[in-house]
Order: C-alpha cells, then sequence, then structure tokens
C-alpha cells in the first residue's frame, strides 16, 4: 500500500515567490495532518483536516499560509509571498480516525526560501 | 494543556550499549502514548504504542511501558546497533479531535 506521497521534495525558491506542496494521503484515511519542523521550534502542527473539513488551523502561523483539502485524496498548503524564515520541512500526514492511532507521515518536503 | 517532555539530547552511545530515553507527560483524561522515529532525510514512523496504563509497547527490540503512576512512558533498549542512530519523539494523542503532542525529540548516536 503506497504511503503518504508529498511533492516537491526539495524546493529552492525566492523571497517572495508563491509556494504550493502537495499531498496525497493514505488511501481511506480520513484525518489529514501538516507540520512544520524546524531547529528552532522542533515539530510543529499547522492545521488538520477531518473528511476533507479544516477542524483546526490555530498552528498556522499567519496569513501567509493557507492549506486546502478540495477531496480525500489531494490537499495543498500554499505560502504566498514567501520568506527565508518559511524555510523548513514541512510534513503532511493522515490518520484513520484521529490521534489516538498511528499517523502516518510523508517524507517531507524540504522548503528554503532564499 | 497536554505536554510531552523527553530528555535533551543528542545521546551517544557505542554498539550494543543499553539504551533508556526518558519521557513523562501531562495529560487530562486517558492519552494514548507514543515512540516515534525519524532517520535521516525521512519522515517520522511509528515505533510502538501504548493505549492504557501499563500496556507495554514493543518492536525492534524496543520497549516502554505506559506508567500512569509516574506520568512516564520510557523507550527501552537493551542492546543498540548503528543502525538504531536517528532522532525519538516520545508523544500523546486521544482520539477525537484531541490534538496530538510531540515532545522535542532526542537524537541519538551509535557508535561502533
Amino acid at each position: 500500500d503506497a504511503g503518504v506521497i508529498q511533492s516537491p521534495r526539495h524546493e529552492v525558491t525566492e523571497m517572495g515567490q508563491e509556494v504550493t506542496l502537495r499531498c496525497k494521503p493514505i488511501s481511506g484515511h480520513d484525518y489529514l495532518f501538516w507540520y512544520r519542523q524546524t531547529m528552532m521550534r522542533g515539530l510543529e502542527l499547522l492545521i488538520y483536516f477531518n473528511n476533507n473539513v479544516p477542524i483546526d488551523d490555530s498552528g498556522m502561523p499567519e496569513d501567509r499560509f493557507s492549506a486546502k483539502m478540495p477531496n480525500a485524496s489531494f490537499s495543498t498548503l500554499k505560502i504566498q509571498p514567501s520568506e527565508p524564515r518559511d524555510s523548513a520541512v514541512y510534513f503532511c500526514a493522515s490518520s484513520l480516525r484521529g490521534f489516538g492511532n498511528t499517523i502516518y507521515f510523508g517524507e517531507g518536503s524540504w522548503l528554503t526560501v532564499v | 494543556g497536554d505536554s510531552v517532555t523527553q530528555m535533551e539530547g543528542p545521546v551517544t552511545l557505542s554498539e550494543e550499549a543499553c539504551l533508556t530515553i526518558n519521557c513523562t507527560y501531562t495529560a487530562t483524561g486517558y492519552p494514548s502514548l507514543f515512540w516515534y522515529v525519524q532517520y535521516p532525510g525521512e519522515g517520522l514512523q511509528l515505533l510502538l504504542k501504548a493505549t492504557k496504563a501499563d500496556d507495554k509497547g514493543s518492536n525492534k527490540g524496543f520497549e516502554a511501558t505506559y506508567r500512569k503512576e509516574t506520568t512516564s512512558f520510557h523507550l527501552e533498549k537493551g542492546s543498540v546497533q548503528v543502525s538504531d542512530s536517528a532522532v525519538y519523539f516520545c508523544a500523546l494523542g486521544g482520539g477525537g479531535y484531541q490534538k496530538v503532542t510531540f515532545g522535542t525529540g532526542t537524537k541519538l548516536q551509535v557508535i561502533p
């Protein structure tokens, strides 16, 4: 069974540009999460969806960040405009029936904003 | 709110040494407890979990016991290998819409 698939794996972009990260969750999973990992702040939950509906976006750092889940098999995280402090690894993850169950992570999108 | 505290790293051990990574938690209700492992360049993956008090999770020679009386979930392995070098995250979570909370991670380096 395919795991969580993220793209791109690596992205280098200039400050001010729009960045779109993509995620395909595991088929049948009803929860999708976006995390950000940095050395300074560790692993942070940005937003999560249940059945394609955003449940909690309190971790989204500011209005430059937005996330959508138009259907059960696809989600995007967009940063517009990007800034150097957005440089991080962004993980998408999915699970079945919420946090008490195992969360499956993708391999991450490594973003560098110069 | 819920929180997880795990020992700071990095932890450096020789191959075949014993490993303990401490994890304590603060939570309301009855959370599930997890250890995730992150190998270099990869995402996190579940190592083991326990869903109620006194449960022991185990996998790949690693063990952790859910201790409600001490609010702890320490990770142990009797004999580490070089391939165990990774970052280990303790986490707690519950059902419904309750958030999962990750610790800050502990980097383990095993030298031959």
